[in-house]
């Protein structure tokens, strides 16, 4: 089993759309869990972390399930400009241990 | 100007050379990381380096090599290029600082190196 499993995609969605996907991951002792946005040949930018209560920031809501292992991902409204691969990221199981692994992505494509 | 830099940007080369990547950062972090990304693999990290002291195998660093020449330089070589090393390289940046603060495990990223063995 993958450390970090993503739907790959592409999901293809009409613009002012909401638009969800998820993340399992399979070391139930991570610490840190973050989405990561990659634009087509470019590099990744942190997007936001995701907390245990959940979080929002604009039109993204991250939440975490600790008991299903899994993150997910939330875009309200979405826009042309949310078109990008959306990498899910987990950091290992020990404070200091900065080794952030990546998922592969899930491509998201907004149709005008 | 970018905080993380990469020369070069674009690569290629044939099998069984020497090449050195290179990353550059202004951002004065201690933290420097380089990763390989593959289509359908996501991004795997080769090495990583927490002071120019301290350098540290990643889950791939068969075939690499790293240098940590000054806190702001870390480069990666491939001793001989093989065409199973075509891939884009990235080279990430992170802070030190409290390890209970979130931000320190914010990476930031170069524009990447694509390269190409042939």
């Amino acid at each position: 089993r993958k450390e970090v499993e993503q739907d790959p995609g592409p999901f293809n969605v009409p613009e002012g759309a909401t638009v969800a996907f998820n993340c399992t991951y399979s070391n139930s002792a991570s610490q840190s869990f973050f989405w990561y946005r990659q634009d087509c040949r470019k590099e990744p930018k942190l997007l936001m972390s995701v907390y245990s209560s959940g979080n929002e920031d604009g039109r993204f809501t991250a939440q975490l399930n600790r008991a299903s292992q899994y993150i997910s991902l939330l875009i309200r409204d979405s826009k042309l400009s949310d078109s990008a691969t959306y990498l899910c990221v987990v950091t290992g199981s020990n404070f200091g241990n900065e080794k952030l692994t990546f998922g592969t992505g899930t491509r998201l494509t907004i149709i005008p | 100007d970018a905080d993380v830099t990469q020369t070069p940007r674009n690569r290629i080369t044939k099998t069984g050379k020497r090449i050195m990547l290179e990353c550059s950062q202004t951002k004065g972090h201690d933290r420097m990381y380089w990763y390989r990304q593959d289509p359908g693999l996501g991004l795997q990290l080769i090495y990583y380096s927490f002071d120019v002291k301290d350098i540290n195998k990643g889950e791939i660093s068969d075939g690499y090599s790293v240098s940590r020449q000054a806190q702001a330089k870390f480069s990666l070589s491939l001793e001989s290029a093989i065409p199973n090393q075509t891939a884009l390289y990235f080279c990430a940046t992170s802070d030190f600082g409290d390890l209970r603060e979130r931000a320190i495990w914010e990476q930031y990223f170069g524009p990447g190196t694509r390269l190409t063995v042939t």
